[in-house]
């Protein structure tokens, strides 16, 4: 069963516009997420995280928001540019169980269009 | 080094070889993570190391996967007897102290092909 799900494999946006990517997860132990990006033939490359404490975190043009009674997170990239075009993927851990495992969705392939 | 490395970049196997995958962390770090990773699927956990010792492989698909990191840097994982589902890319991750909620920093990948 999968535990973190991207339920939308591919997304495109025009160049400017605000992307939104959406996760959702079903073990409640989960308390700590990540957002990461990965370009063809390289590793993910970290983006953006959050702890459950929270509901929302800045960085630049990414913010990632946290609804925990939905067990839901989205990423918001705005404005989004030719380059953000990569596959997205968010990730969970239960860090108060001991484990620093993370727990992957399947991804979304995010293209923007100039 | 700048990252995490890893080596090689590609392998091929036949089934029934054995290969060995090797990954380089970045310099102090404290953790390092196998994850494998299927065709249209994301990273699935392997195993895990703090130092040298291997806290969790509860990942790992079957006895024929094994993972040492002997002197707390770099770790070798090691299939044997390679079938064809194990095709996937192996991607290594390390992070630095080895804390809940370190952020982990992922190399390159091995691409593993089984014929």
């Amino acid at each position: 069963d999968q535990q973190v799900k991207q339920n939308s494999p591919s997304l495109s946006v025009q160049e400017g516009r605000i992307s939104i990517l959406n996760c959702d997860y079903t073990n409640s132990m989960f308390d700590y997420f990540l957002w990461y990006k990965k370009y063809p033939a390289e590793g993910p490359t970290f983006l953006i995280s959050i702890s459950s404490i929270k509901d929302k975190n800045e960085d630049g043009r990414f913010t990632v928001f946290l609804n925990k009674s939905a067990k839901h997170l989205s990423l918001h990239i705005v404005p989004s540019q030719p380059g953000d075009s990569a596959v997205y993927f968010c990730a969970a851990s239960a860090t108060q169980g001991g484990s620093e495992k993370l727990v992957f969705g399947k991804g979304t392939k995010l293209t923007v269009n100039p | 080094g700048a990252g995490v490395s890893q080596s090689p970049r590609y392998k091929v196997a036949k089934r029934g070889q054995d290969v060995a995958l090797r990954c380089d962390p970045i310099s102090g770090h404290v953790s390092l993570f196998w994850y494998q990773q299927a065709l249209g699927q994301g990273p699935e956990f392997l195993t895990y190391f703090q130092n040298e010792a291997q806290l969790d492989k509860s990942g790992l698909p079957s006895d024929r996967f094994f993972a040492e990191r002997p002197e707390g840097s770099v770790s070798t994982l090691k299939i044997q007897r390679t079938q064809q589902e194990d095709s996937a890319v192996y991607l290594c991750a390390s992070s630095l102290k080895g804390a809940m909620g370190d952020t982990q920093y992922f190399g390159p990948g091995t691409r593993l092909t089984v014929l």
